[in-house]
């Protein structure tokens, strides 16, 4: 496969909780992202990293926080869920940072 | 600052027409472009980049510096064409970190 794996592929989670999705890659690629994809809006670049332990917010990153402790998983966190949050998520991998790799993506409903 | 547009949500022709998807950048510095694709429900791939210069499916794209511009060109639209296909431009952030911004996409349905 494409060497990038994310988890869960669908979420249902009540308003207020706390969600954390998963990027899991095995490609040893220094870059990470993660996006999120809704109608109208095209992808929106939410955190990336560029490193271990190294990361940085991207154009929508309001309500997430993220973390990279080892190379092959970057974690998005949803720290109370919103019904805004509601997308799809997709996480990306790239070895020199152009030229992106994308997981399945997530499917997360918020009600 | 950098930005992509992408001034048509919709595009719709028939099997066999050609297909242009325009795509407009605005960036600073020297810029990397991309399309990349969607099919239904599953994940983006990568269609072209402008540094191969190759064609891929029968698509190409050209920069044209001068106009800001990267459309993507098809001579002879196909039904499996039928896709979402987004433009992207990487550049450098702070230090030597790059980001993908995106355009909003293009549905293109190809007819019978």
């Amino acid at each position: 496969d494409a060497g990038i794996t994310q988890s869960p592929r669908h979420k249902v989670t009540e308003t207020g909780t706390p969600v954390t999705l998963r990027c899991h890659q095995t490609e040893n690629h220094r870059y990470m992202y993660w996006y999120r994809q809704d109608p109208g809006h095209g992808l929106r670049l939410i955190h990336y990293s560029y490193g271990v332990k190294d990361t940085d917010k991207g154009e929508v990153s309001d309500g997430y926080s993220v973390s990279r402790s080892k190379t092959e998983d970057f974690l998005l966190t949803l720290e109370s869920a919103t019904s805004s949050q509601t997308s799809v998520y997709f996480c990306a991998i790239s070895l020199t940072g152009t030229g992106y790799t994308f997981g399945s993506g997530t499917r997360l409903t918020v009600v | 600052a950098q930005r992509v547009t992408q001034p048509e949500k919709l595009l719709s022709v028939f099997k066999g027409a050609p297909v242009e998807l325009k795509c407009n950048y605005s960036y600073s510095g020297s810029p990397e472009l991309f399309w990349y694709v969607q099919y239904s429900r599953q994940r983006l791939q990568l269609l072209l980049r402008h540094i191969s210069r190759e064609s891929i499916k029968g698509f190409t794209a050209d920069l044209n510096k001068g106009e800001t511009s990267f459309h993507l060109k098809k001579p002879f639209a196909q039904e499996e064409d039928s896709a979402m296909y987004y433009c992207a431009l990487s550049g450098l952030t702070g230090g030597s970190n790059y980001k993908l911004t995106f355009g909003k996409g293009t549905l293109l349905t190809v007819n019978p």
